[in-house]
């Protein structure tokens, strides 16, 4: 069956970076690209980018562009996404999900992630 | 960038009874190359990742029960659930994929009357 399985909750300074990985199993993982979504607490969905895992190429939020990089490793079936110059309003539950044709049908299970001094 | 407006922000529905809910785009999210709108419906429960129910605007997510339905075109869609039942309580969003940015509604929230 098909499963995106994220890292850990993560709690990091105003300023650091983090970087949340999201292992796909249960399918060719090169065969469907990986988007990011990042949900703030009592908040809606707000879409970060995507990455295609077969050529690497990505597309980033605007708001975000400058300060996120989506990457991925084939040999691993595992994205990465890191965050950096992290600030208070960067604290969210950040998801992947499986993308096809612009739909994102597999979400994995959200790792935490919160700033505070 | 899309802005995608929903309507309702909530609703309460009775059991048994219709819930919709209105998604606006800021522009056409209809290709077309192939006549297909770039447009999806996602539900979420709390403490849960959102669940495809809908893609393409009317095309139903396998597994989705058939209370589900979508329509709409161009810009603007609307999700029917037409027998309301407990499970449903939910936050649906929709989501458009027409541009190289996509963007999702703000969310509505669906709650039993």
């Amino acid at each position: 069956q098909v499963q995106l399985v994220q890292s850990g909750a993560e709690v990091k300074k105003p300023g650091a970076s983090v970087k949340v990985s999201c292992k796909g199993s249960g399918y060719t993982f090169t065969s469907y690209g990986i988007s990011w979504v990042r949900q703030a607490p009592g908040e809606g969905l707000e879409w970060m980018g995507w990455i295609s895992t077969y050529s690497g190429d990505t597309n980033y939020a605007q708001r975000l562009q400058g300060r996120v990089t989506m990457t991925t490793d084939a040999s691993t079936s595992t994205a990465y996404m890191e965050l950096r110059s992290l600030r208070s309003d960067d604290t969210a539950v950040y998801h992947c999900a499986r993308e096809y044709g612009g739909t994102l049908d597999y979400w994995g299970q959200g790792t935490l992630v919160t700033v505070s001094s | 960038d899309i802005v995608m407006t929903q309507s309702p922000d909530s609703l309460a529905v009775s059991l048994g009874e219709r819930a919709t809910i209105n998604c606006k785009s800021s522009q056409s999210v209809l290709h077309s190359s192939n006549n297909k709108n770039c447009l999806a419906w996602y539900q979420q429960k709390p403490g849960q990742p959102p669940k495809l129910l809908i893609y393409w605007a009317s095309t139903r997510e396998s597994g989705v029960p058939d209370r589900f339905s979508g329509s709409g075109s161009g810009t603007d869609f609307t999700l029917t659930i037409s027998s309301l039942q407990a499970e449903d309580v939910a936050v649906y969003y929709c989501q458009q994929c027409y541009s190289t940015l996509w963007t999702f509604g703000q969310g509505t929230k669906v709650e039993v009357k």
